[in-house]
């Protein structure tokens, strides 16, 4: 089953607004990451974050984490015409192999 | 380029032939995975190596094979193609099952089965 969701779905913004996305998740986790997929290409990992941070930054991104909530949210500021694309977030597990469970993700798109 | 390598990029199958999807990576990763992608699905995963002679099962494995004879190397098989199977397909490693660092993808196999 599909650890992470991502919240909205869809989103369409003017470039230069911020870009939040929610993904809640159901079980404990060691880290929580999101990453960037273009359209017809591969996954591009953004940033990582684990169980025992709150928050962390990388650039125009930052990334919260609520354990209490099992959700994160990922903030992208400044948005450019660039940035559109799917975001999707992914749990890794603390057991188990450590595998990778993805959401089914948020299709992002930045109005130059 | 230091990466993950996928081959080929497309391919249309019948139903009932059999293929391989090749998968390569030069970081000396332990761990490889493969996931299929469909729309409004995500990512799921499909098989995934800890090491070259270790694989194991991952949520939708049925009609696929892999093998692990190589730290490089992680193929995937498809022994009898079926329409269900028409899904892009993404290899991905980890340097450490992904604890401390993300997964790099390759590029993907789109493939059709007709």
């Amino acid at each position: 089953s599909q650890q992470g969701e991502e919240d909205p779905q869809a989103l369409s913004i003017q470039e230069g607004e911020n870009a939040t996305m929610n993904c809640s998740y159901k079980t404990s986790i060691n880290n929580l990451q999101w990453y960037r997929q273009n359209s017809g290409r591969g996954l591009v990992h953004l940033i990582l974050i684990r169980s025992n941070e709150r928050e962390k930054h990388s650039g125009r991104l930052r990334v919260t984490l609520d354990t209490s909530k099992k959700s994160s949210s990922l903030l992208i500021t400044a948005s450019r015409a660039a940035d559109t694309a799917s975001y999707f977030c992914a749990t890794v597990l603390p057991y188990g192999n450590n595998r990778l469970a993805f959401g089914k993700g948020n299709q992002v798109v930045v109005i130059p | 380029n230091a990466g993950v390598t996928q081959t080929p990029k497309f391919q249309v199958l019948k139903t009932g032939q059999s293929m391989t999807l090749q998968c390569a990576q030069d970081m000396n990763h332990e761990y490889m995975s493969w996931y299929r992608q469909d729309p409004g699905m995500g990512l799921r995963l499909i098989h995934y190596s800890v090491g070259a002679g270790i694989t194991d099962q991952g949520e939708v494995p049925n009609g696929y094979n892999v093998s692990r004879s190589t730290t490089e190397d992680f193929p995937l098989r498809l022994l009898s193609a079926a329409p269900s199977q028409t899904s892009v397909y993404f290899c991905a490693s980890s340097e450490d099952r992904a604890i401390n660092y993300g997964y790099t993808f390759g590029s993907g196999t789109r493939l059709t089965v007709v």
